[in-house]
């Protein structure tokens, strides 16, 4: 049972460098979102998806993008990496955006820009 | 607008003591709560979620919350600590809208001493 899935685990860029975070969920769920962790600020949702094809910005969307051509799948993309964009990077999928699903969440994806 | 304060960034218990994590929400609408649990290098874990059935929830590990709507609290117990409880803990709450968005504390990092 894999749940949410994300590779890499960590990844180390150079400014200006684009890269892929993957995230995939074997649990059929309509929901996915992205989330970035930043000490001391808890998590912060960058982009979401209800359903393939449907995506939509969260709070701090600028220098990511996200596409869904799959339930399964929902990458994000960094266009041109900032030092500013390094965290840790979380997918979270759930049933369906109801208010009362919860969210599960994958192991992350620790990135440094340097 | 949804917002969640967690009331110490960092908290030291002695094995077997209690643990009292705070939370306190502002909320437009009838909240939704969760609390989730994070271990080191890990993702998040949902270990209880409020969603208006009953005021005291029971989650996993022996955690459990009561909700207080004059308090707009939501504190997390646990009446006996124990080593592998050492991990992070944030608290959730839904953003009311239909982006399925979930608004974190900022995070209570749990200390167990032996």
């Amino acid at each position: 049972n894999a749940g949410v899935t994300q590779t890499p685990k960590f990844q180390v860029l150079k400014t200006g460098q684009s890269m892929t975070l993957q995230c995939a969920q074997d649990m059929n769920h309509e929901y996915m979102s992205w989330y970035r962790q930043d000490p001391g600020m808890g998590l912060r949702l960058i982009h979401y998806s209800v359903g393939a094809g449907i995506t939509d910005q969260g709070e701090v969307p600028n220098g990511y993008n996200v596409s869904r051509s799959t339930t399964e799948d929902f990458p994000l993309r960094l266009l041109s990496a900032a030092p500013s964009q390094t965290s840790v990077y979380f997918c979270a999928s759930s049933l369906t955006r109801t208010v009362n699903q919860p969210q599960h969440f994958g192991d992350g994806t620790r990135l440094s820009i340097l | 607008a949804q917002s969640v304060t967690q009331l110490g960034s960092h908290v030291s218990v002695s094995e077997g003591a209690l643990v009292l994590l705070r939370c306190n929400y502002s909320s437009s609408v009838p909240p939704y709560l969760f609390w989730y649990v994070q271990y080191p290098n890990q993702g998040l874990q949902l270990l209880l979620k409020y969603t208006s059935a009953a005021t005291l929830v029971k989650g996993i590990n022996g955690f459990e919350a009561e909700f207080k709507k004059s308090e707009t609290s939501f504190h997390l117990t646990k009446p006996s600590a124990h080593m592998s409880d050492a991990a992070e803990y944030f608290c959730a709450v839904s953003d009311g809208g239909n982006t399925g968005k979930l608004i974190f504390g900022q995070g209570t990092t749990l200390q167990v001493k032996p």
